[in-house]
């Protein structure tokens, strides 16, 4: 049973548009959540994170929402680049756990000049 | 150095070779980790190990067999292998194993393993 979700496999963009990418989860004791980003033939690199006490975290183009309620974050990314077309992975800690991430299945979005 | 290098980038094996994968860090990181990643799926923990010694084994077979020689150091032993243990295996490090906020994994680009 996935514990984290990323519905949509694929997004397409235009350049200058927003990316909203979104991301599930069932287990309410995750309580900070994370995006990775994923070119071809890399690993994956850490994005931006977001604490259960917050509800907003912005990093320059990038900011993540976390609505709790509705166990559902997502991700903003304004204004879309065409170097930001990777795969972006979710994922989900429950503090002080040694198994560290919980991933998504990540979606791949595509940024059309 | 805020690098994971992993090597080989890609290995191609027989079901009766033995081979291994290396995962070198030098960021002072306690804490190392095995990944393994199918396509189209998401990474899937398979090893941690804090301060040098195995804290996790998340049921691997036997046919995969870790080692961290030194705090800089991890290996992945593979041996009989099966075709569908054909993926990208990851390595990621981070400061300690227990999570916080700064704890953040660290990935190498992966090393790509088909078995035949």
């Amino acid at each position: 049973d996935q514990q984290v979700k990323q519905n949509s496999p694929s997004l397409s963009v235009q350049e200058g548009r927003i990316s909203i990418l979104n991301c599930d989860y069932t287990n309410s004791m995750f309580d900070y959540f994370l995006w990775y980003k994923k070119y071809p033939a890399e690993g994956p690199t850490f994005l931006i994170s977001i604490s259960s006490i917050k509800d907003k975290n912005e990093d320059g183009r990038f900011t993540v929402f976390l609505n709790k309620s509705a166990k559902h974050l997502s991700l903003h990314i304004v204004p879309s680049q065409p170097g930001d077309s990777a795969v972006y992975f979710c994922a989900a800690v429950i503090s002080g756990s040694a198994r560290q991430l919980t991933f998504g299945s990540g979606t791949q979005l595509t940024v059309l000049p | 150095d805020t690098e994971v290098t992993q090597t080989p980038k890609h290995l191609v094996m027989g079901m009766t070779n033995k081979k291994s994968l290396k995962c070198e860090q030098h960021m002072g990181h306690r804490a190392m980790y095995w990944y393994k990643q199918k396509a189209k799926k998401p990474p899937e923990l398979m090893f941690v190990y804090s301060y040098e010694k195995l804290s996790i084994n998340e049921s691997v077979p036997s046919r995969f067999s870790p080692e961290c020689p030194n705090s800089s150091l991890l290996n992945l032993h593979l041996h009989a292998l099966q075709p569908e243990d054909s993926a990208l295996y990851l390595c990621a490090s981070s400061q300690g194993a227990s999570w916080s906020g700064a704890n953040v994994l660290t990935f190498g680009a992966g090393s790509r393993l088909t078995v035949l």
